[in-house]
């Protein structure tokens, strides 16, 4: 099967913008969808397809797509948005699997 | 509101069996598949697998097979997720979620709160 890879850990300053990445051949074939998990909470959906975000999520978060690599973005970070972010597709090899990425710590300064 | 509620922690001893639960309400059950995750501590998200309670279809992650079985009861809405013989290693959060997708996507919403399973000598 394939993977997806994360950078574990990114900081970033309270009200600037922030990217985090996601790398993986599953993403040339499927969009990524990013997850946002605070601590103690279940994970929440941030972004899904191309560019959606489900209903109550700030218009602050982006997804974007290029490649073999998916980005987040974060324009204007505030405190509440430290958290961990996973990325997830379905595995190009057998698209009945399903993969996260190992997972960033996003620490806003 | 759709809503997946999972049954509560659970202390168990290497060797024992264990069946933890996902309810579903505020949709038709069987029209979605059902994802189950698990979080070692301190750990990532890991895909364990899905099941689709319209016929039972099963899909397991590879590094999981034969260490796990789901099933379903659509007579009640209900995921489950079943060891015959856990070992110390299973100790996890394990996460139940609704998926949904597209020919090009695929998104896990809304997860169940977690059970927290602890596996002991």
């Amino acid at each position: 099967s394939s993977e997806l890879t994360q950078d574990p850990a990114v900081s970033v300053t309270l009200g600037q913008r922030v990217r985090i990445t996601c790398q993986g051949d599953s993403l040339t074939n499927y969009y990524a969808t990013w997850y946002q998990q605070k601590p103690g909470q279940a994970p929440v959906v941030v972004i899904y397809g191309k560019n959606n975000r489900p209903s109550g999520i700030p218009d602050r978060f982006s997804g974007s797509s290029s490649g073999n690599t998916a980005s987040l973005t974060i324009t204007g970070a505030q405190a509440e948005d430290e958290a961990d972010y996973y990325c997830n597709s379905r595995d190009s090899t057998d698209n009945h699997l399903k993969l996260f990425g190992g997972g960033t710590k996003l620490t806003v300064l | 509101e759709v809503q997946l509620v999972q049954s509560g922690a659970e202390v168990k001893k290497t060797g024992e069996s264990l069946k933890i639960s996902c309810k579903a309400s505020g949709y038709t059950f069987k029209n979605y598949w059902i994802a189950w995750v698990r979080q070692m501590p301190g750990k990532g998200l890991e895909w364990m697998g899905v099941i689709y309670p319209g016929d039972s279809d099963t899909r397991y992650s590879p590094s999981l097979q034969g260490q796990v079985t789901m099933s379903v009861d659509k007579s009640i809405s209900t995921a489950y997720l079943q060891w015959s013989s856990l070992k110390a290693s299973d100790t996890a959060m394990y996460y139940c979620a609704r998926q949904q997708g597209t020919m090009t996507t695929v998104w896990f919403d809304p997860w169940g709160q977690g059970t927290l399973v602890t596996v002991s000598s």
